[in-house]
């Protein structure tokens, strides 16, 4: 049973584009995060939601917009995407009493923009 | 404000040396978490450990090993006998005690193991 999925795996696109990655838990959390992982490692939150209310937004472009239909799913729509936005992007879920903010990854979504 | 420092951009040992990976942090809460994370060549996140700020015990876990010092704001990770396999980034967190607020994650220490 997959924990966190995210689809899709890879994604090419040209630059100007708007693409979107959604996001599942299964695992009963509340709390859903996204995640941006650069050419260096460097792993960085752009957002949080817990029960479908946005908590953490950090300094993130407003070209990025997430989206909690439910406390299971976190989707990340990116419109007019540039270069700069190349990066794996990470899902991850967190909320169980007995894991205490252990943050539960997805397997990572590699954006190329062109 | 919270901050993790993992001094060591990048390391090599000959198979079967050990190895230990710094970790400093930055806080002003009294009650926090820190975590490890190793990421493997294929990219995937993989919990380690989580060490709750009340508990200065060492823990250890097959050839892992971690050293909680409060006084020094340091949580290091030892690898004893190391193997191939173990050849990854690892990476320090850190966070508050409230449920759902965020993990600050460290640089990243990226590990070679040599055979």
């Amino acid at each position: 049973d997959t924990a966190v999925s995210q689809t899709p795996k890879y994604l090419v696109t040209q630059m100007g584009n708007d693409k979107s990655i959604k996001c599942e838990q299964n695992l009963g959390h509340d709390t859903m995060y996204w995640y941006k992982q650069d050419s260096k490692k460097f792993l960085k939150i752009m957002f949080s939601y817990n029960n479908k209310e946005l908590i953490i937004n950090e300094t993130v472009p407003n070209r990025f917009s997430p989206k909690s239909p439910d406390k299971a799913h976190l989707n990340l729509h990116i419109n007019s995407l540039e270069l700069g936005d190349s990066a794996v992007y990470f899902c991850a879920s967190s909320g169980g009493w007995d894991t205490y903010n252990e943050q539960f990854f997805g397997p990572g979504t590699r954006l190329t923009v062109l | 404000a919270q901050k993790v420092t993992q001094a060591q951009t990048e390391i090599s040992v000959v198979e079967k040396e050990d190895v230990t990976l710094d970790c400093v942090y930055e806080t002003r809460d009294t009650t926090y978490y820190l975590f490890w994370y190793k990421q493997p060549p294929s990219g995937e996140l993989v919990f380690l450990i989580r060490r709750n700020s009340f508990d200065e015990q060492n823990e250890i876990s097959g050839r892992y090993s971690w050293n909680f010092q409060k006084s020094t704001s340091s949580f290091n990770f030892t690898i004893t006998a190391s193997q191939v396999v173990d050849s990854a980034v690892y990476f320090c967190a850190l966070s508050k005690q409230t449920s759902y607020d965020k993990v600050i994650f460290g640089p990243g220490t990226s590990l070679s193991v040599i055979p």
